[in-house]
């Protein structure tokens, strides 16, 4: 699978805030997606973006597919509590004949006491 | 409900010893897929299958194999594990159209320890 490569790798939110994380990859792809994973559950699909330069909102989730189309970002407003968790990145590259999603290696998203 | 389920949830096991994690989907998907999470790697895919009797090796599939006799079981085999497949396993399923496959529904989760 290709690389991705997702930043910050952990983060502190404090109720209210807004929160970005990014995920980049060395090579083109045609499909970004967003996962989330709970403490103890499986991941559960966010957003999927489909299209260079899409921007696509799910409540106070918003995601965009970079133009580049080797880069995807996800922002949250107005942070809640149980917006902690692992968040992934995943991606599906343009030239492979497989049926392979890569994932990146997750932020975790901590409240700040 | 719609759901993947796995089991066990949780299994404690000898280098050697085989084992199989079971899956079951109830949304007539055709897709399956195992991953293994590990911290620091994120999720890594182990095998899928893009329907009954098709299974193809994703980036970590030694020591594992799969088999896909029905639509709605895709079990993952470890014939002898070893103490570096303890991990947290998931099996996901999806549609396998155009771009379906990218969207999929993960089981709770199954925690391996081998010793």
């Amino acid at each position: 699978g290709q690389q991705l490569n997702q930043s910050p790798q952990s983060m502190f939110i404090q109720e209210g805030e807004d929160v970005s994380m990014n995920c980049t990859s060395s090579s083109i792809f045609n499909t970004w997606l967003w996962y989330k994973q709970d403490p103890g559950e499986g991941p559960v699909l966010l957003i999927a973006l489909y299209k260079a330069g899409e921007l696509t909102s799910n409540g106070r989730l918003t995601a965009q597919f970079g133009i580049t189309r080797k880069d995807s970002f996800l922002n949250i407003s107005a942070s809640i509590p149980s917006d902690v968790g692992i968040y992934f990145c995943a991606g599906d590259s343009s030239y492979s004949n497989d049926y392979k999603l890569s994932f990146g290696a997750g932020t975790t998203v901590t409240v700040r006491a | 409900e719609a759901q993947v389920t796995q089991n066990p949830r949780y299994l404690i096991t000898v280098t050697g010893k085989k084992l199989t994690v079971t899956c079951s989907q109830n949304m007539n998907h055709e897709y399956m897929s195992w991953y293994r999470q590990d911290p620091g790697l994120g999720l890594r895919q182990i095998y899928y299958s893009m329907n009954v009797e098709v299974t193809d090796k994703g980036d970590v599939p030694e020591g594992y194999k799969v088999s896909r006799k029905e639509k709605r079981n895709f079990p993952l085999i470890l014939e002898s594990p070893s103490p570096n497949q303890t991990s947290l396993y998931f099996c996901a399923s999806s549609l396998s159209g155009v771009n379906s496959y990218n969207e999929q529904f993960f089981g709770p989760g199954t925690r391996l320890t081998v010793l």
